[in-house]
């Protein structure tokens, strides 16, 4: 089993739509969580933290679901500019953090 | 504002060449960090860094080998070169152990590397 797992896509919604997808991890024992936002063959780059309560960025909502061992994101309102590869991460031991395949999202006017 | 730099942007080598890629953080961070990237897969993890003088094998750690000689310095080396290593390889750096929110990856802008 991957340590990370993300669905693909692509997610295809129209400007101004809400989309949201997961991520599952398979250690309990992780702490820390983040979504990273990927362009394309550019440099993963920090999207936002996960925290243990939900948090919110803007338009952005990341959730964690310890028991069932998922975290979320969630785009409302969605912009053009948001079109991209999203990835989810976590530390799967230790110091190393682990990346999912990505989820990509494709915003169309 | 420099960040993590890496050197260079692309390169195209023959199969069983050498060559090193370079990586430098201005931001004193102790961990740092190898990723390869291949088409629509994630990032994995080639070598680590805790500190300067201590590395470790991440995930794929054949092929490739890495020394930290300064907090700043992490180079990667592939010594004979081999199709399997055309990726994109990123280098990462972070301030403290990735515990708890607040210790993301700062990357660098990734190298480009075909091996044929």
């Amino acid at each position: 089993r991957k340590e990370v797992e993300q669905d693909p896509g692509p997610f295809n919604v129209p400007e101004g739509a809400t989309v949201a997808f997961n991520c599952t991890y398979s250690n309990s024992a992780s702490q820390s969580f983040f979504w990273y936002r990927q362009d394309c063959r550019k440099e993963p780059k920090l999207l936002m933290s996960v925290y243990s309560s939900g948090n919110e960025d803007g338009r952005f909502t990341a959730q964690l679901n310890r028991a069932s061992q998922y975290i979320s994101l969630l785009i409302r309102d969605s912009k053009l500019s948001d079109s991209a590869t999203y990835l989810c991460v976590v530390n799967s031991h230790d110091y190393k953090l682990s990346f999912g395949a990505g989820t990509t999202v494709t915003v169309r006017a | 504002n420099a960040g993590v730099t890496q050197t260079p942007k692309f390169r195209i080598l023959k199969i069983g060449q050498s060559m090193t890629l370079q990586c430098t953080q201005d931001m004193n961070h102790n961990y740092m960090y190898w990723y390869r990237q291949d088409p629509g897969m994630g990032l994995k993890l080639i070598y680590y860094s805790v500190g300067a003088g201590i590395t470790d094998k991440g995930e794929v750690p054949n092929g490739y080998n890495v020394s930290r000689s300064t907090t700043e310095d992490f180079p990667l080396r592939l010594e004979l070169a081999a199709p399997s290593q055309t990726s994109v390889y990123f280098c990462a750096s972070s301030s403290q152990a990735n515990r708890g929110p607040g210790s993301p990856l700062h990357f660098g802008n990734g190298t480009r590397l075909t091996v044929t």
